[in-house]
């Protein structure tokens, strides 16, 4: 059974603090993605990683895909109460399998 | 604008009642699917729509079930609603499935459902 174990499971930090939340797995990813859900609502599409190594930027996130495909992060670079929300990571193994989520609330 | 419309946002429900929770969808993808997310947990795969085909998760219980009359709109129908099923449902849609590099998971805003 492939399992994501993403950590910390909740933060809660000042606004303008950075944190880096983690995606870990045994298993090999094809390709992982990060969503981000807010309360009462569905979960929305951050990012698309590929290639082992690979790091992308949104804004004030940075996504790392680790270099044997098992393991993600993501840093968030002076947090904003906007940035509060559910964060989850998702791996792909011919369907999606979801990380229980890192609950990030971000106080002014 | 809405692309995965749930309805409704919060739903209560009598132990043992059967009940449907409605989705549908603007994209004119192929697939959809069914998840339940309980509080403070992975969302969960149920099912899923490729078009007409239906796929059923192992471990998904006789209890549920899934209506896709057409493109467009999808049910999924508890039939005898325990405790346990209180959750969030989540309606998910993707372009093509199999989950290719890129291809996104579009949800909707999920059903609350609460058993009493």
């Amino acid at each position: 059974t492939q399992l994501l174990e993403q950590s910390p499971q909740f933060l809660s930090i000042q606004e303008g603090e950075n944190l880096t939340v983690y995606c870990n797995s045994s298993s090999v990813f094809s390709s992982l993605q990060w969503y981000r859900q807010e309360p009462g609502e569905g979960p929305v599409l951050l990012v698309t990683v590929v290639t082992g190594g690979e790091v992308k930027k949104l804004k004030r996130l940075t996504f790392q895909f680790g270099d044997a495909r098992k393991d993600s992060s993501l840093h968030i670079t002076a947090a904003q109460p906007g940035d509060t929300g559910l964060y989850l990571c998702a791996g792909e193994w011919g369907k999606l399998i979801f990380g229980q989520g890192t609950e990030l609330s971000v106080k002014p | 604008d809405a692309m995965v419309i749930q309805n409704p946002r919060y739903q209560v429900t009598q132990f043992g009642k059967p009940v449907t929770l409605s989705c549908s969808q603007t994209l004119n993808h192929n697939v959809m699917y069914w998840y339940q997310q309980k509080s403070s947990q992975a969302p969960k795969l149920l099912f899923h729509y490729y078009d007409k085909d239906f796929n059923n998760e192992a471990d998904t219980p006789d209890n549920f079930q899934s209506r896709r009359p057409n493109t467009s709109f999808c049910f999924l129908d508890i039939r005898s609603p325990g405790l346990g099923d209180a959750a969030m449902y989540l309606c998910a849609t993707s372009r093509v499935g199999g989950f290719a590099p890129n291809e996104k998971l579009f949800f909707g805003s999920g059903t609350q459902l609460s058993v009493l």
